[in-house]
């Protein structure tokens, strides 16, 4: 079966830093990969998909299917990027709505 | 509009009681998608209501649980005879489209079963 790890709870960094939020996935086919956001006293929302190979909010994220990975990347952090971040699998082939959710990352960006 | 709906935003209830989550989907979505996410989980999927064609209940965990969607707009998702597992916020989201991913979602029913 198809699974999802999101390997930190809770990630810190200094505004102005890196930010690599890790995420694996284990599944024998060709996966879709997402990433969601959810801001505090807002709404789960999609950030970005690895298909469409976009840079949202200086977030990219590449998909990496020797090591079975789509880490979420900002080369520099900013405080409103404080939120909890979930990784999303999806089988290909099987449409794109039976996401398999990875537990979540609580990024916190310290001003 | 204003967005994916969902009532009540809290419930609590009895252990064995029925109870009916209700979500209204942005009007003219034709993709509407039930998860649940139980504490310190991911989002779990439960079912998937596709434009007229039949729902994919592969999701849902037991026959406890049914949900239906009338008229292509709102809809209920239905627990019968409430166990303390069932405790989790049930989030409804809605797209344009269907086959695709969930784009808008709710702020979620938080249901507690005592």
């Amino acid at each position: 079966a198809q699974r999802v790890t999101q390997p930190e709870k809770l990630l810190s960094v200094f505004k102005g830093a890196p930010v690599e939020l890790k995420c694996n996935y284990s599944y024998s086919g060709s996966p879709e990969l997402f990433w969601y956001v959810q801001y505090s006293r807002q709404r789960l929302q999609l950030l970005l998909r690895h298909i469409s190979r976009e840079s949202i909010k200086g977030f990219t994220a590449d998909l990496n299917k020797g090591e079975t990975s789509f880490h979420l990347k900002k080369p520099f952090a900013q405080e409103e990027d404080s939120a909890m971040y979930y990784c999303a699998l999806s089988l290909s082939g099987a449409g794109s709505y039976q996401l398999t959710f990875g537990k979540g990352t609580k990024l916190s960006v310290i001003p | 509009g204003a967005g994916v709906s969902q009532s009540p935003s809290n419930k609590v209830t009895e252990k064995g009681k029925d109870v009916e989550l209700r979500c209204d989907p942005i009007s003219g979505h034709t993709a509407l998608y039930w998860y649940r996410q139980s504490l310190g989980q991911g989002l779990e999927f439960l079912i998937y209501f596709q434009g007229n064609s039949a729902p994919d209940k592969s999701g849902l965990p037991s026959d406890r649980f049914s949900a239906e969607r009338t008229g292509g707009s709102v809809s209920t998702l239905t627990i019968q005879r409430t166990q303390q597992e069932d405790s989790a916020v049930y989030l409804c989201a809605s797209s344009r489209d269907t086959g695709n991913q969930p784009q808008h979602f709710g702020d979620g029913t938080r249901l507690s079963i005592l």
